[in-house]
């Protein structure tokens, strides 16, 4: 099946700091790809869709400038969490279609990368 | 309000047994639904799939069925394997290509 990488799997970081998280589709391409959030005991909530080539859709309640999406290449995504604070510490997600597959609606997620802002 | 509910956020069954979990959701424009199941610091993986237009979907030993008057779909997963034990995720979309929205999940345990 097709396979997605996030890098880091786990982050740790000081306040204020700025953390990318990448999302690489490895052995397909992705022409949309999405950002989850999961706090503990809740979840997936979606934060945003990225098209390749275009700007970010972003859900309602989600802060645009402080989560910054590039979706560059049909193969990568980026997660920037800018000046974090304690509150953003959580488990982020991406996931990805298959660019030409079926109308399954079927996403590859990766692995997750686990945020700890100190 | 959530849209997609999974009520019980655990469940625990003998191997061999089968594992029924539910989910109910309250958006009638909601036409498709996936189930995806998830192992602790992994991203969920895809399970299995129905349209609204069906009321069962089968693969092995996952069974999903879909009874859209009372706004329910259970996952029905027999023999169940240790192996089974995970996280599952129930989730709906408006078509096949809509975004998904996601239950709290259920957290699976088949003892041996």
């Amino acid at each position: 099946g097709a396979v997605v990488s996030q890098h880091p799997s786990w982050v740790i970081c000081k306040s204020g700091t700025s953390v990318k998280i990448e999302c690489r589709s490895l052995d397909f391409q992705a022409t949309t790809m999405f950002w989850y959030r999961q706090f503990p005991k809740q979840s997936l909530m979606l934060m945003a869709t990225s098209n390749e080539g275009s700007k970010a859709t972003y859900e309602q309640g989600v802060e645009k400038d402080k989560f910054l999406i590039n979706h560059a290449s049909l193969t990568l995504s980026t997660l920037t969490v800018t000046s974090a604070h304690p509150e953003d510490s959580s488990f982020y997600i991406c996931s990805a279609k298959v660019r030409g597959a079926p109308n399954t609606g079927e996403l590859f997620f990766g692995e997750g990368s686990r945020l700890t802002v100190l | 309000d959530q849209q997609v509910k999974q009520n019980s956020p655990s469940l625990s069954v003998q191997e061999g047994r089968i594992s029924i979990l539910n989910c109910d959701y309250t958006n009638s424009m909601f036409d498709y639904f996936l189930w995806y199941k998830k192992y602790p610091a992994e991203g969920p993986t895809f399970l299995i799939s129905i349209s609204s237009i069906k009321d069962k979907n089968e693969d092995g030993r996952f069974t999903v069925f879909l009874n859209k008057s009372a706004k329910h779909l259970s996952l029905h997963i027999v023999p169940s394997q240790p192996g089974d034990s995970a996280v599952y995720f129930c989730a709906a979309s408006e078509g096949s290509q809509g975004n998904l929205i996601f239950g709290k999940g259920t957290k699976l345990s088949v003892k041996p």
